[in-house]
């Protein structure tokens, strides 16, 4: 069954640790894959559209990488303002948006 | 701010009822997708519509159905209300549907008791 997994669920650094997140994904033919901040009681958020192996973005403290097989959210130095929930999602088939579970990152301050 | 609107922002309905939740997309967007989430879940993919003609749907049941406007705002339409239904939803709307970046609204929270 296709399938996207984030991990860890839940993640709490000190301001100025870096870390990473991870996407990983099943789904055949991916069209390409988006990265979302979701604050608590709001929408998600647009960060990110990767669509080839080895494409990366950058924005911020925040840079997103893709391979054949997962992606990563990069995190340098965060702030505690980076507290958020952080969602990926594969586009894959005709329209559909499979989101995985979320990383829930809380940055201490 | 995305330009995405929902309306309400909370509702409470007993099980049985019936309900409408609305959207109205951004600004020169003909296609919007809505997307149930429940508590400390990702957003699951209900239904799509792109120049008011559903173009895809999810694992949802019947009892979900929806509609798109001339002027692309849509509507969510949910009977025989469960239990199970509580929860986050989001309405996003895009360009021509397909790859393009969707654009999430606030969402509207539903509780059914």
């Amino acid at each position: 069954e296709d399938q996207v997994t984030q991990s860890p669920e839940a993640l709490r650094l000190q301001e100025g640790e870096s870390s990473s997140l991870n996407c990983s994904y099943t789904v055949s033919g991916l069209r390409g894959l988006f990265w979302y901040r979701q604050d608590p009681g709001k929408g998600p958020e647009f960060l990110f559209t990767l669509y080839s192996a080895g494409e990366e973005k950058e924005k911020e403290r925040l840079k997103a990488t893709l391979t054949k097989k997962e992606s990563f959210l990069h995190i340098t130095a965060p702030k505690p303002e980076d507290s958020a929930t952080y969602l990926c999602a594969v586009h894959w088939g005709a329209q559909k948006l499979v989101f995985g579970q979320g990383t829930r990152l809380t940055i201490n301050p | 701010e995305t330009g995405v609107t929902q309306s309400p922002t909370h509702l409470i309905k007993t099980r049985g009822q019936q309900v409408t939740l609305r959207c109205s997309s951004q600004s020169g967007h003909n296609t919007v997708s809505w997307y149930q989430q429940a508590l400390g879940q990702g957003p699951q993919f209900i239904f799509q519509y792109y120049r008011e003609e559903e173009n895809g749907r999810g694992n949802f049941p019947p009892r979900f159905s929806g509609l798109q406007f001339p002027n692309y705002s849509s509507e969510l339409n949910v009977n025989a209300l469960e239990l199970d239904d509580s929860a986050l939803y989001l309405c996003a709307s895009s360009l021509d549907g397909g790859l393009n970046i969707q654009y999430f609204g606030a969402g509207t929270r539903l509780s059914v008791l």
